[in-house]
């Protein structure tokens, strides 16, 4: 059974710091990961899918790898803002068998201070 | 716009009263799911759909119903709604295939169930 764990589960910094999120997982055989941000009570926003086959996907100020044979990829968000203050989760996508389903990872919630 | 949405966004019901809440998507996607988050337990799937017609049960699907007769919608049925059902919901839907199947997800259902 796969299982996603996020570290840290919280995490606060100054404005301007440079982060990573950390998440893993215990089964290699993924199609793919995805990053998402839940802002409190609201749904889930969508930053970044990676591919089984990719090591890194970009977009504006966050970069997501992926080294799927270590089950682990990382989050990392440059020169941090106030409005980046949300919940990051990660969650994967396994291939194989009838698992048609992400399975998430229970977030690590940042604060971003001015 | 490409979007899931879903009703209603907010929710206060009684304990065996019967409820429908509704998920549509405007993407022609085939894959559609419904997850529940609840704190410390993160998101879990209920129920998913692979195309019209084709339904199967997820990680908690007892107390819930689904009926997936049309592409775009995918209602999730509460028979007899209990308070342990109180929850946060989400629908998602994205394509089938592995390489595209980024998940976009709806805003979220607020469920209280006294």
């Amino acid at each position: 059974k796969q299982e996603v764990t996020q570290i840290p589960a919280a995490l606060s910094v100054p404005e301007g710091e440079n982060l990573v999120l950390n998440c893993s997982f215990t089964d290699s055989a993924i199609y793919n990961l995805q990053w998402f941000r839940q802002d409190p009570g609201k749904g889930l926003t969508s930053l970044l899918l990676i591919q089984s086959s990719q090591r890194e996907q970009t977009s504006g100020r966050l970069n997501a790898s992926l080294d799927k044979s270590s089950g682990r990829s990382t989050l990392y968000i440059a020169a941090s803002q106030p409005g980046d203050s949300a919940t990051y989760l990660c969650a994967v996508w396994n291939s194989g068998g009838s698992n048609y389903k992400l399975t998430f990872g229970k977030g690590t919630l940042l604060t971003v201070n001015p | 716009e490409a979007q899931v949405t879903q009703n209603p966004r907010y929710l206060i019901t009684v304990t065996g009263k019967k409820l429908t809440v509704t998920c549509s998507q405007n993407m022609n996607h085939e894959y559609m799911s419904w997850y529940r988050q609840d704190p410390g337990l993160g998101l879990r799937q209920i129920y998913y759909s692979m195309n019209v017609e084709v339904t199967d049960k997820g990680d908690v699907p007892e107390g819930y119903k689904v009926s997936r007769k049309e592409k775009r919608n995918f209602p999730l049925i509460l028979e007899s709604p209990s308070p342990n059902q109180t929850s946060l919901y989400f629908c998602a839907s994205s394509l089938i295939a592995p390489d595209y199947n980024e998940q976009f997800f709806g805003p979220g259902t607020r469920l209280t169930v006294l």
